[in-house]
């Protein structure tokens, strides 16, 4: 069983439009969590750490449930320039400050 | 601002070739990595390492290797270069565990072996 779980879509939407992603991990060790943004042929970047209290940071909005052990981000009102994939990421520190990265859920934000 | 830095961005090479991608970080993070990654693939893990003189193999079996001899730099070594070693490789470097700050990649290298 993969660590961290995500569909990996894509998901088409238009703009405007809100879009959620869902993503699912194992290990209840699991202490940080991530989401990090990746376009095409260019290297992951981190979009934003999620926080047990949930957190918002513009359009984005991120929340961690820690008793069902999923995350999700929520993004309001795509823009174009949204279009990418969105890696969903899970830190276990006391397994070697391991990061386990979901394969990512692609995103097309179409005018 | 790159503070981590992988060179060279772009490599293609004939087979049979040694290689080195490499890779330094000024932030002064232990925590090392590399990773493969086909175009529209997921990341694979392939080397890390905890601070210098340390190594490990990661997820995905891979005829490469790897050095930490300084903090700084984590350079991977392919002996003998074949087309199945066509990929994209990414750096990354990572904090100490327990600070959740998250990885830094490098601008990755697009290496092709013809």
């Amino acid at each position: 069983r993969k660590e961290v779980e995500q569909d990996p879509g894509p998901f088409n939407v238009p703009e405007g439009a809100t879009v959620a992603f869902n993503c699912t991990y194992s290990n209840s060790a699991s202490q940080s969590f991530f989401w990090y943004r990746q376009d095409c042929r260019k290297e992951p970047k981190l979009l934003m750490s999620v926080y047990s209290s949930g957190n918002e940071d513009g359009r984005f909005t991120a929340q961690l449930n820690r008793a069902s052990q999923y995350i999700s981000l929520l993004i309001r009102d795509s823009k174009l320039s949204d279009s990418a994939t969105y890696l969903c990421v899970v830190n276990i520190p006391f397994d070697g400050n391991q990061f386990y990265f979901g394969t990512g859920t692609s995103l097309t934000v179409i005018p | 601002e790159a503070d981590i830095y992988q060179t060279p961005r772009y490599l293609v090479i004939g087979t049979g070739k040694k290689i080195t991608l490499e890779c330094s970080q000024t932030m002064g993070h232990d925590k090392m990595y590399w990773y493969q990654q086909d175009p529209g693939m997921e990341l694979h893990l392939i080397h890390y390492s905890y601070g210098v003189n340390s190594t490990e193999k990661g997820d995905l079996s891979s005829e490469s290797t790897v050095s930490r001899i300084r903090t700084e730099h984590f350079p991977l070594t392919l002996e003998s270069a074949r087309p199945s070693h066509t990929s994209q490789y990414l750096c990354a470097s990572s904090e100490s565990p327990g600070r959740g700050y998250g990885y830094t990649f490098g601008s990755g290298t697009r290496l092709t072996v013809v």
